[in-house]
């Protein structure tokens, strides 16, 4: 089944212990996307990566990295945590082709609380 | 400065009629635009998408329609059934631009039995 895997999918933790939360997709997609999801804000892209070592900025990334060392993962790793870093998390993946323009796949979320 | 609003929080529709999504944009580069629907503990799902150069796609009950003039575009649902009761999200991007989507703040959709 094609699919996008996060975890873990719930984690409360505390402020400055680094956490990482994995993204794995098996649809062979060159594209892939970090967002978070706030009340009334939508959903803000926080990281992407066009490809395998390839990694770019989006609109909210202080406090966090990325990786892309294999195409099929993109970890998301918050360093020091802080509260405000409280949200829900989204990983997704796309192919390339019809220039940038591939729907993306989401996977379920992760809810991360940092008290 | 959100360049994607969707200005209603909410809309409650009876099942059988027309529901009526709408989302204004602000950035004049953006020349594709997508809707997604979510459902509770899921990801968002893609479900209808338009290019600027069009100003209406449809599939099956879904029906997008887009005003470049207005930067307004519109999501119609006919008929509405209460399985599509669910958070619908604007999406839109620049083509030439590898960065992903700008999404809206979301719209929570309930349909009425």
């Amino acid at each position: 089944e094609a699919q996008v895997t996060q975890n873990p999918r719930y984690l409360i933790t505390v402020t400055g212990k680094k956490l990482t939360v994995t993204c794995s997709q098996n649809m062979n997609h060159e594209y892939m996307s970090w967002y978070r999801q706030d009340p009334g804000l939508g959903l803000r892209q926080i990281y992407y990566s066009m490809n395998v070592e390839v990694t770019d900025k989006g609109d909210v990334p202080e406090g966090y990295k990325v990786s892309r060392k294999e195409k099929r993962n993109f970890p998301l790793i918050l360093e020091s945590p802080s509260p405000n870093q409280t949200s829900l998390y989204f990983c997704a993946s796309s192919p390339r082709g019809r220039g940038f323009n591939q729907p993306q796949h989401f996977g379920d979320g992760t809810r991360l609380s940092i008290l | 400065d959100q360049q994607v609003k969707q200005n209603s929080p909410s809309l409650s529709v009876q099942e059988g009629r027309i529901s009526i999504l709408n989302c204004d944009y602000t950035n004049s580069m953006f020349d594709y635009f997508l809707w997604y629907k979510k459902y509770p503990a899921e990801g968002p799902t893609f479900l209808i998408s338009i290019s600027s150069i069009k100003d209406k796609n449809e599939d099956g009950r879904f029906t997008v329609f887009l005003n470049k003039s207005a930067k307004h575009l519109s999501l119609h649902i006919v008929p509405s059934q209460p399985g599509d009761s669910a958070v619908y999200f604007c999406a839109a991007r620049y083509s030439g631009s590898a960065r992903q989507l700008t999404f809206g703040s979301g719209t929570q959709l309930t349909v009425l039995p």
